[in-house]
């Protein structure tokens, strides 16, 4: 596997709680992105990450925030879980280059009650 | 907006035949067309890309089909096999560009 860890990889919360999911890469690569899979939906975009400190949203943002402190780690923050933000997470990486050739993580499954 | 639209959302073929999935794109200006595989309970995994300088292109029993005037662009599984069985992503964005938009995701089961 090409060093992306997420984690927790299975959890379950109840509305209202905060939430964060982490991902660690050990590829030094510039680009990180959350998205979430949901069915009929595909891939959907989060947020993304195009360097230290630096953020951006992407298509379904809303009641979620991110924070990359290192070049390694990119954590996504649900402030207060929804039963809509029920669903499987995915991290992806990619290298400056090539920007859009993504590696992705095992999924993180989150169950919001 | 749903900027790639993917069909079917789901597909089952013998083993031996073609599978074959559509996407059609609506911004003119992406150039880049990847597909992701992905097997349950896993990430996609890159397995073909595409640029709209060429028409076709393959990659042992998978083929890319593109059709830049109808934007438009299909995955081609030739001679399937059950190990095939997996979920199968288009996706488009710019070369680049550093987001890529997805489709919807086609459930491919190949049957022995």
């Amino acid at each position: 596997d090409a060093g992306i860890t997420q984690s927790p990889r299975h959890k379950v919360t109840e509305t209202g709680t905060p939430v964060t999911l982490r991902c660690h890469q050990t590829e030094n690569h510039r680009y990180m992105y959350w998205y979430r899979q949901d069915p009929g939906h595909g891939l959907r975009l989060i947020h993304y990450s195009y360097g230290v400190k630096d953020t951006d949203k992407g298509e379904v943002s809303d009641g979620y925030s991110v924070s990359r402190s290192k070049t390694e780690d990119f954590l996504l923050t649900l402030e207060s879980a929804t039963s809509s933000q029920t669903s499987v997470y995915f991290c992806a990486i990619s290298p400056s280059s090539g920007a859009n050739v993504l590696t992705f993580g095992a999924g993180s499954r989150l169950t919001v009650l | 907006q749903q900027q790639v639209k993917q069909s079917p959302q789901s597909l089952i073929v013998q083993k031996g035949g073609i599978s074959i999935i559509n996407c059609a794109y609506e911004n003119t200006a992406f150039d880049y067309f990847p597909w992701y595989q992905q097997f349950p309970g896993k990430g996609p995994a890159l397995l073909i890309a595409i640029r709209p300088d060429v028409s076709e292109k393959k990659e042992g029993r998978f083929t890319i089909s593109f059709n830049k005037s109808a934007k438009q662009f299909s995955l081609h599984i030739m001679d399937s096999q059950p190990g095939d069985s997996a979920t199968y992503f288009c996706a488009a964005s710019k070369t680049y560009g550093n987001k890529l938009t997805f489709g919807g995701g086609t459930r491919v089961l190949v049957k022995p």
